[in-house]
């Protein structure tokens, strides 16, 4: 069974910084894409970032370039979403999900429970 | 950027009645996906590249498009059937990632 499992969000200020991390479980890690994937309260789904399955190409969406990194530990089967000058309109859920394919993003078809990221003063 | 259109942005119908689900991308996209999201639940893969199903998924549920204009049929509704849809789109050159706004599916 595959399963994705988020930690790391929290309450964090205007211009702080977080890292969220995500465990898998359940089908070979190494071998896919991972992307990060975020719902603003009472909104619907915003793609933010891809790593492809070898860690080496990286791609974020405009709104948290030059912001947020993503990394990946295949070790661990761990994906990372370091995420910096944290603005209000970041907040929401963020989910970790798995990509169809080892370079993404392209079909997402294992999502996470998610982890909540409140950005206030 | 491309941008997606979903409409209607709710749609009330009945168990057993036909669900029809539009999205329009305002450039042509050759990969699109749909994912059905329940309240309290993750999003959920149903169909990609217009027209594949996703693993476990029930043949109730078809795809099909192309360049633009793309529709999700459900051609026999189940009460689990009832949450929120979103397509999603990428485009090469330049690369784009998008979802639409969602399709909220409600029961009559």
């Amino acid at each position: 069974e595959v399963r994705l499992l988020e930690s790391g969000g929290g309450l964090v200020q205007p211009g702080g910084s977080l890292r969220l991390s995500c465990e898998v479980f359940g089908y070979n890690f190494s071998a896919y894409a991972m992307n990060w994937v975020r719902q603003a309260p009472g909104k619907g789904l915003e793609w933010v970032s891809v790593i492809n399955a070898g860690g080496d190409k990286t791609f974020h969406a405009l709104s948290v370039r030059g912001r947020f990194s993503v990394s990946r530990d295949n070790s661990k089967n761990t994906v990372y979403l370091q995420m910096t000058g944290l603005r209000v309109d970041d907040a929401g859920l963020y989910f970790c999900v798995k990509d169809k394919y080892h370079e993404g993003p392209y079909f997402f078809d294992s999502w996470g429970q998610g982890t909540r990221v409140i950005v206030s003063s | 950027e491309v941008l997606l259109t979903q409409s209607p942005p709710t749609l009330s119908l009945s168990p057993g009645e036909r669900a029809t689900l539009s999205c329009r991308a305002s450039h042509i996209t050759s990969y699109l996906a749909w994912y059905q999201h329940r309240p309290g639940q993750s999003p959920r893969l149903l169909i990609y590249d217009t027209s594949n199903r996703a693993a476990g998924i029930p043949a109730r549920f078809s795809g099909s498009g192309s360049g633009t204009d793309f529709t999700l049929t459900i051609s026999s509704l189940e009460p689990e059937d009832f949450a929120v849809y979103y397509c999603h789109q990428r485009t090469n050159w330049p690369l784009s990632i998008s979802f639409g706004q969602g399709t909220k599916l409600q029961i009559k």
